[in-house]
């Protein structure tokens, strides 16, 4: 299985900033990585698709860099309903798999 | 827009088969270029990608699950559906059911359910 780590695990961050997460695969997965938002109690929400394609309806704030095995999220100017978990998926070779989260904290 | 309602016991006894059905509205999962598919996530975990059916209804499993997994469809219906056998409480998690949206350089969930607890236990 392709193994997805996502660095840092959790960050504490204020209204304003730039945040930036990582992802890396242990292998090449090309461009077929997607950025997920996880609110409390609420389902994944697709933010990012083929590495840096902004999803439909998602904030510009949002970005998405990388190819190869190491990619990055990045937000802009972080918003209080960016506070949540972020995750990547590689979705190359099955089994799809996820990172392990990166919770946004407020600071 | 594409809405997707799980459905299903929230209580399994261990040993049992946990079933669940996954309702979809706005959109046919009979339509090319589309997988249906089921992803779970432990109490306080990340998530795991269980499996999905495909439009012309073959199915594909995560090797982890897969001796004990089975995703079925009825497109009468519109609904494609899990059963996991032999829970234990390791199998206690939120289900989630989930659009792919298929190509040829990216997989990705675009549309999700709002995921349903089933915990194991007697």
């Amino acid at each position: 299985d392709i193994q997805m780590t996502q660095s840092p695990s959790s960050l504490s961050a204020s209204v304003g900033d730039r945040v930036t997460i990582t992802c890396r695969a242990s292998q090449t997965i090309t461009k077929f990585l997607s950025w997920y938002q996880q609110r409390p109690g609420k389902a994944p929400k697709l933010l990012i698709y083929v590495a840096s394609n902004l999803q439909s309806g998602v904030p510009s704030r949002f970005s998405g860099s990388g190819s190869g095995t190491d990619f990055t999220l990045t937000i802009s100017s972080l918003q209080p309903e960016d506070f949540a978990t972020y995750y990547c998926q590689q979705s190359y070779i099955t089994p799809w798999t996820f990172g392990q989260g990166t919770k946004v904290e407020v600071k | 827009q594409v809405q997707l309602q799980e459905s299903g016991p929230g209580l399994v006894k261990p040993s049992l088969t946990l079933s669940l059905t996954c309702s979809v509205s706005g959109g046919s999962i009979s339509s090319s270029g589309f997988f249906w598919s089921w992803v779970r996530q432990h109490p306080g975990k990340g998530l795991e990608w269980i499996g999905y059916i495909s439009y012309d209804g073959d199915p594909y499993y995560n090797p982890s699950l897969r001796s004990r997994v089975t995703i079925s469809s009825d497109t009468s219906k519109n609904q494609f559906s899990l059963k996991l056998t032999s829970v234990t409480a390791a199998d206690t998690a939120v289900y989630y059911c989930a659009r792919v949206n298929y190509g040829s350089d990216n997989n990705m969930f675009d549309f999700w359910g709002r995921g349903t607890l089933v915990t194991v236990s007697s």
